[in-house]
């Protein structure tokens, strides 16, 4: 089976705290691909970073960084320095290698930054 | 990366009937994905659309409550058919395009749809 979990439903932080938000990913494949997407208040998927099982760099991108480490099958986020505008739901989702190679997502973070 | 026009953004609409929710996409894709989000929840696959055969439908999901079709590689509709309050949902397409680092999913921007 492939299965996304992402345990942490809600988080709230204070604008310039660091959050880190979880995913702990599932599958028998040995190659596959996560991925990070980012859903504000607006509904649209903003995508974020995608990652294959290849690839175990650590990857920064401005205030955001990504931890893929295979031997805890995790692919955690880290926003360092939130800000207001970082509140939104974020998505950890696996691609599968059955149906049509769709996506299964984790059922979301909810990252809310208050001033 | 393509680009998808989802339509309808958003719909009211009564108990009972149906909407056909339309995605159009500027390039050629194999397949096509379209995925339910229920207030508050996770996205979830309703089905997988590819050119020239049925669709894959998920558990939980038949053909007679969702028919898709998919005429040629850059279009796709979902019905939702015979509709109660229950289906009030963003339903969203989304493709797989692009190679090596471009690879990646684009999502349609959603069709937010309340039955009343």
């Amino acid at each position: 089976a492939q299965k996304v979990t992402q345990a942490q439903t809600e988080i709230s932080v204070v604008e310039k705290e660091d959050v880190t938000l979880d995913c702990v990913y599932e599958t028998r494949d040995t190659t596959y691909y996560l991925f990070w997407y980012k859903q504000p208040p607006s509904g649209e998927l903003v995508f974020l970073i995608r990652r294959n099982s290849f690839d175990e760099q650590n990857e920064i991108s401005g205030r955001y960084s990504w931890n893929f480490q295979k031997s805890t099958s995790s692919f955690n986020f880290t926003i360092t320095a939130s800000q207001v505008v970082d509140s939104a739901v974020y998505f950890c989702a696996l691609r599968r290698f059955n149906s049509g190679y769709a996506l299964n997502f984790g059922k979301g973070t909810s990252l809310l930054v208050t001033p | 990366s393509a680009v998808i026009s989802q339509k309808p953004s958003r719909d009211i609409c009564q108990r009972g009937t149906s909407l056909t929710i339309q995605c159009q996409v500027d390039s050629q894709v194999t397949m096509m994905f379209w995925y339910r989000q229920q207030p508050g929840q996770s996205l979830t696959l309703i089905a997988t659309a590819n050119q020239g055969s049925e669709a894959t439908y998920e558990s939980g999901f038949v053909i007679d409550k969702f028919p898709i079709s998919r005429p040629n590689l850059t279009f796709s509709t979902l019905t939702v058919s015979n509709m109660s309050p229950e289906d009030s949902s963003i339903y969203l397409c989304s493709v797989e395009d692009g190679t090596g680092s471009n690879y990646g999913y684009t999502f349609g921007s959603g069709t937010r749809l309340t039955v009343v």
